[in-house]
């Protein structure tokens, strides 16, 4: 049990263009889900926080008007990155927390912006 | 931002070797979480220690806690070389459920 997956593992894309990046709770419900960038060996930074049927919390200096969140049902929630530059290629990981508060991580996607 | 420092950042022992990772931590907190990353994947979590336990184990891991330095470690006993991976802290900052890791300690064991 407790499994989050996302879509897709790994993205390329062009600079300027926009990727939506997809993170599923499979087998239980998550009101929070959260999402983290990670550089190369570098630590997760947390981006912001998805709340099922609200706005997202961004952590400070996150824009969000380039990282738009929804989180739309309780087993989804989708990270957008709008036109992307190549800065933004990162490793994004998403988490979705159990009724125990616990967070349960997904495999991450990683995006590579040309 | 971060929630503090891990140290060493990075870590090489030999097979059957003991590895210690320490990490400390800037604010008061409920709990801290110890996680893996195996190279270009997710996290698996590996244990919680809640701010009133001083010292956890689970299987070959150990974790300590002293609140009162802020800091805590993980010791791994009789390391394999599939435990190469890195390892990081995490704890939710004041009573909040967002997790904020550490830096990061990359472990290789070599077989």
């Amino acid at each position: 049990g407790a499994v989050v997956s996302q879509h897709p593992s790994w993205v390329i894309c062009k600079s300027g263009t926009s990727v939506k990046i997809e993170c599923r709770s499979l087998d239980f419900q998550a009101t929070t889900m959260f999402w983290y960038r990670q550089f190369p060996k570098q630590s997760l930074m947390l981006m912001a926080t998805s709340n099922e049927g609200s706005k997202a919390t961004y952590e400070q200096g996150v824009e969000k008007d380039k990282f738009l969140i929804n989180h739309a049902s309780l087993t989804l929630s989708t990270l957008t990155v709008t036109s992307a530059h190549p800065e933004d290629s990162s490793f994004y990981i998403c988490s979705a927390m159990g009724q125990g508060n616990e967070q349960f991580f997904g495999p991450g996607t990683r995006l590579t912006v040309l | 931002s971060q929630q503090g420092e891990e140290d060493p950042q990075a870590l090489s022992i030999q097979e059957g070797e003991n590895a210690t990772m320490n990490c400390s931590y800037k604010t008061s907190i409920n709990n801290l979480q110890w996680y893996r990353q195996n190279s270009g994947r997710g996290l698996v979590h590996l244990i919680l220690i809640r701010s009133n336990e001083r010292e956890k184990h689970s299987g070959r891991l150990r974790v300590t806690l002293d609140t009162s330095k802020k800091s805590s470690s993980l010791l791994i006993t009789a390391s394999r070389a599939a435990d190469t991976a890195s390892y990081f802290c995490a704890t939710p900052p004041d009573s909040s459920y967002k997790l904020i890791f550490g830096s990061g300690t990359r472990l290789l064991v070599r077989p």
